[in-house]
């Protein structure tokens, strides 16, 4: 159980135009969904932090406008990469938590390049 | 400010036992996770530490003082594919969790 699935697993897109990114609860309802971003040989990043129904929490420096993200219902958040520029080719992984559980449950993530 | 320190790397050979340290600072405390992480791949769930002591798990095992603000991950009978890096991880009070950089660890056979 608590399978998170990722899609698509990687994009390659243009400069300037959007990319959305899909995360999955497959087996559990999650009422808080994460978003990070890694770079090559960093550590995880948290970008914001989503509730179903409200609206997500950013971290500092993290522009809200430019990464769009949509907590839709207990089994779905969409992280849209808007007007993407090759500085936003990354590694983007989506975590999953269950209600009263502390665990959080990874995708399998993204690699996005922007050309 | 809240802080998560490991190692950046560490090397072993295949078989033997390696223990990788973590000392935390977080604002108040709800857990302290080790995860591990294949390159290109997303971090996967080895153990959760909230009370004091050791905690087992096959070849893996977790060790958590909170006087201290330190936990270590031990691995025991060493495989090639440990290879990878492990992060560890802080729960603080409003349920964040708090990542260290991640300890890359080498198994050399």
């Amino acid at each position: 159980g608590a399978v998170v699935s990722q899609h698509p697993s990687w994009v390659i897109c243009k400069s300037g135009t959007s990319v959305k990114i899909e995360c999955r609860s497959l087996d559990f309802q999650a009422t808080t969904m994460f978003w990070y971003r890694q770079f090559p040989k960093q550590s995880l990043m948290l970008m914001a932090t989503s509730n179903e129904g409200s609206k997500a929490t950013y971290e500092q420096g993290v522009e809200k406008d430019k990464f769009l993200i949509n907590h839709a219902s207990l089994t779905l958040s969409t992280l849209t990469v808007t007007s993407a520029h090759p500085e936003d080719s990354s590694f983007y992984i989506c975590s999953a938590q269950r209600e009263r559980y502390n665990e959080q449950f990874f995708g399998p993530g993204t690699r996005l390049t922007v050309l | 400010g809240q802080n998560i320190d490991q190692p950046t790397e560490m090397t072993a050979t295949e078989g033997a036992i390696v223990q990788i340290n973590c000392t935390y600072q977080t604002s108040g405390f709800n857990g302290l996770f080790w995860y591990q992480q294949h390159a290109g791949e997303a971090p996967t769930f080895l153990s959760y530490n909230v009370l004091d002591g050791l905690e087992e798990k096959g070849r893996f095992s977790s060790f958590l003082s909170r006087s201290k603000g330190y936990s270590y991950l031990l691995l025991k009978e060493l495989q090639m594919k440990d290879s990878a890096s492990y992060l560890c991880a802080g729960l603080d009070s409003n349920y964040q969790l708090i990542w260290g950089a991640g300890t890359k660890l080498i198994i050399k056979p």
